[in-house]
């Protein structure tokens, strides 16, 4: 398995402005995997963030509104840009554990609160 | 691209009860199948996999796959209030197979 600690744990912040989340694997994934999940609903992919390359993003998802920084094997960070009310939800970074078989882990999210 | 449903959206039952939840998919070329669960204000946690037609059994919890059919489910047997939770199916969504797309979830709730 494999274990992500994402912070902040919350946030508010006001529209228009962007904020961080960083994601900590406690050893080399090769993928980090970054969804997004409204009130206790589906998780929706974002994007995929490998290392020293662009992240690949989903329909719906931009590298202008949310930047994805992959700059080693243990470490990503998601920025919100110019965050909007509609962008309040939860965000989580998961990745794959060695010899798996693709199970996901997740982080424990990051709850946004835009106002 | 992966297409993948849930039902029911949520599900009361008493404890003691044997709960089923559905979930179908599209891309027929799928190899292997996932459910999730979610307990209220923390992440989703890999509850059981299956990878072959057929029938898994974990402790109370069962998955029967399909997959001509594109369908697989989730039965827990004798449920309990701990098992009150949002649960997830999820398939992958290319050949590459990192990726899963997921269902829109069942809320399960379980009364003692």
């Amino acid at each position: 398995s494999v274990l992500l600690y994402q912070k902040p744990n919350r946030d508010i912040c006001q529209s228009g402005t962007s904020l961080k989340i960083q994601c900590v694997a406690d050893s080399q994934v090769v993928s980090m995997f970054w969804y997004q999940q409204f009130q206790e609903q589906s998780l929706m992919l974002m994007a995929t963030a490998n290392e020293g390359s662009e992240a690949t993003y989903e329909s719906g998802f931009t590298k202008d509104k949310f930047p994805i920084s992959r700059p080693n094997l243990t470490f990503s960070t998601l920025t919100v840009n110019n965050a909007r009310p509609g962008d309040s939800s939860i965000y989580f970074c998961s990745s794959r554990g060695l010899g798996g078989r693709n199970t996901l882990y997740f982080g424990a999210g990051t709850r946004l609160s835009v106002l | 691209q992966q297409n993948v449903q849930q039902s029911p959206e949520s599900l009361i039952v008493p404890e003691g009860a044997r709960t089923s939840l559905n979930c179908t998919f599209s891309d027929s070329a799928s190899q292997y199948f996932w459910w999730y669960r979610q307990h209220s204000g923390k992440a989703p946690k890999a509850l059981m996999s299956i990878f072959s037609n057929g029938e898994k059994e974990e402790g109370r919890f069962t998955i029967h796959l399909n997959k001509a059919s594109l369908h697989f489910s989730l039965h827990i047997r004798d449920s309990q209030p701990s098992d009150s939770a949002l649960y997830l199916c999820a398939a992958p969504n290319n050949n590459a197979g990192a990726k899963l797309t997921f269902g829109g979830g069942t809320r399960l709730t379980v009364r003692p």
